[in-house]
């Protein structure tokens, strides 16, 4: 199976400031298809994960702008550019080029 | 509005069987492959299985594999999950999502506990 590896495990941020997590993936990304499918999920604390980002870099409808994502091959990063308080909880890449894989999570706490 | 409502989920012993059901709502049931993800209590998330709009195909962990089966019933919105020969191991919430493998479930039901002991 793919290996999700994300960094860091927990991320304390200021509110207002930037957040960077970082997934890196054992095996490429890159389907035959020519698409990567590299996803991003929020967890709020006591919820069902919500998807923030399918394949690397689009915002699903609803999802603030400040969250973006990024990446090729086997390293993708998902950036937060203004941390507000609701953007509390834990992170996790998935990888849905292979047999689908999720990350460890990161959890995002406010100083 | 896009719902997902999981049941089924209570304490059983290990051996035991048990079926759990997603009810979909306020979308088009028939044309979405769908998905089962758990979260043992405290930790990440395990995809589970997942199968094709019309039932065709289906997919399922390694570690489930020959104990658990995905199914649809696109004349009933529903999607379940049949767990047999289940194992302390099994202890989960079980999510159930819209969607396949590839981009992921979106959204994802509120889940339904299952727990897994003697």
């Amino acid at each position: 199976d793919v290996v999700m590896t994300q960094s860091p495990l927990s991320l304390p941020v200021t509110l207002g400031q930037p957040a960077s997590i970082s997934c890196r993936s054992s095996q490429s990304l890159v389907h035959s298809d020519g698409n990567t499918y590299l996803n991003w999920f929020q967890q709020r604390p006591g919820q069902s994960p919500r998807r923030l980002i399918y394949r690397v870099s689009n915002r699903d409808s609803g999802v603030p702008d400040r969250f973006s994502g990024s990446g090729s091959g086997t390293d993708f990063t998902l950036r937060i550019s203004r941390v507000e308080a609701e953007d509390v909880g834990v992170y996790y890449c998935m990888q849905g080029t292979h047999w689908p894989t999720f990350g460890g999570g990161t959890k995002v706490e406010i100083k | 509005e896009v719902q997902l409502v999981e049941s089924g989920g209570v304490f059983v012993q290990p051996g035991g069987s048990l079926r759990l059901t997603c009810a979909a709502s306020g979308f088009p049931f028939s044309t979405y492959w769908m998905s089962w993800v758990r979260q043992a209590p405290g930790k990440g998330l395990e995809w589970v299985a997942h199968i094709k709009e019309d039932g065709s195909q289906t997919y399922h962990v390694d570690s489930v594999k020959g104990r658990f089966t995905i199914s649809r019933d696109n004349a009933k919105n529903s999607l379940y999950l049949q767990m047999n020969s289940l194992r302390a191991e099994d202890t989960a919430v079980y999510y159930c999502g819209r969607g396949g493998s590839k981009s992921g479930p979106d959204p994802w039901g509120q889940g339904t506990l299952v727990t897994v002991s003697s």
